[in-house]
């Protein structure tokens, strides 16, 4: 079993709908959750950053956490095309471990 | 791209053969580190560096070897090419440890062993 999994989709959404990405994982050490967003033959990049359970916000991107559950989101509202990407959820204990991706198409 | 470089892009190379990845940053950063992205496995640690000529092992790192001589350059080695390692290689930096801060990734080499 690996330690974080994530549904690789694909996912396919029409412009404008919300959008909810997920992540599970057994170390219950991990303390730092992450969403790392990845636009195809590109590096990733961090879009969001959070410590605690609860609910992070940024503009249309709101970040999930339920340590409770092992149990990690990322929503997006008002998704546009441009949103368009393979998004990873990663997390820190020592190391940093990532999820496999889940690739999302958004279609105007 | 924060300041990272890799080098080569793009690698063809034959089953065997030594093949050396560069990673250059302008960032001066302390901890750099060298990640390869396979479908269904998400990205996973190879090797990192915490100084110069401070590495440790990550999660994937038999048949890696690195070396950093200088804080802005981490070099990834495979001594003897295998299909097996045909990926995308990624490095990645971070101002501190991944413990703390996150850590931003170069534009990948798409190495392929044949």
């Amino acid at each position: 079993q690996k330690e974080v999994e994530q549904d690789p989709g694909p996912l396919s959404v029409p412009e404008g709908a919300i959008v909810s990405l997920n992540c599970t994982y057994s170390n219950s050490a991990f303390q730092y959750f992450m969403w790392y967003r990845q636009y195809s033959r590109k590096g990733p990049e961090l879009l969001m950053y959070t410590y605690s359970s609860g609910n992070k916000e940024d503009g249309r991107f709101t970040a999930q956490v339920d340590k409770s559950s092992k149990y990690i989101s990322l929503f997006i509202r008002d998704s546009q095309p441009s949103d368009s990407a393979t998004y990873l959820c990663a997390m820190i204990y020592g190391d940093m471990r990532f999820g496999a991706g889940t690739r999302l198409t958004v279609k105007p | 791209d924060a300041g990272i470089t890799q080098s080569p892009r793009h690698k063809v190379t034959e089953t065997g053969t030594p093949v050396t990845l560069r990673c250059h940053q302008t960032e001066n950063h302390r901890y750099m580190y060298w990640y390869r992205q396979d479908p269904g496995h998400g990205l996973r640690l190879i090797h990192y560096s915490y100084g110069v000529k401070d590495t440790d092992k990550g999660e994937v790192s038999d048949g890696y070897s690195v070396s950093r001589s200088k804080t802005e350059d981490f070099l990834l080695t495979l001594e003897s090419a295998t299909s097996s390692q045909t990926s995308v290689y990624f490095c990645a930096i971070s101002r501190e440890g991944t413990r703390n801060t996150e850590a931003f990734f170069g534009q990948g080499t798409r190495l392929t062993v044949v």
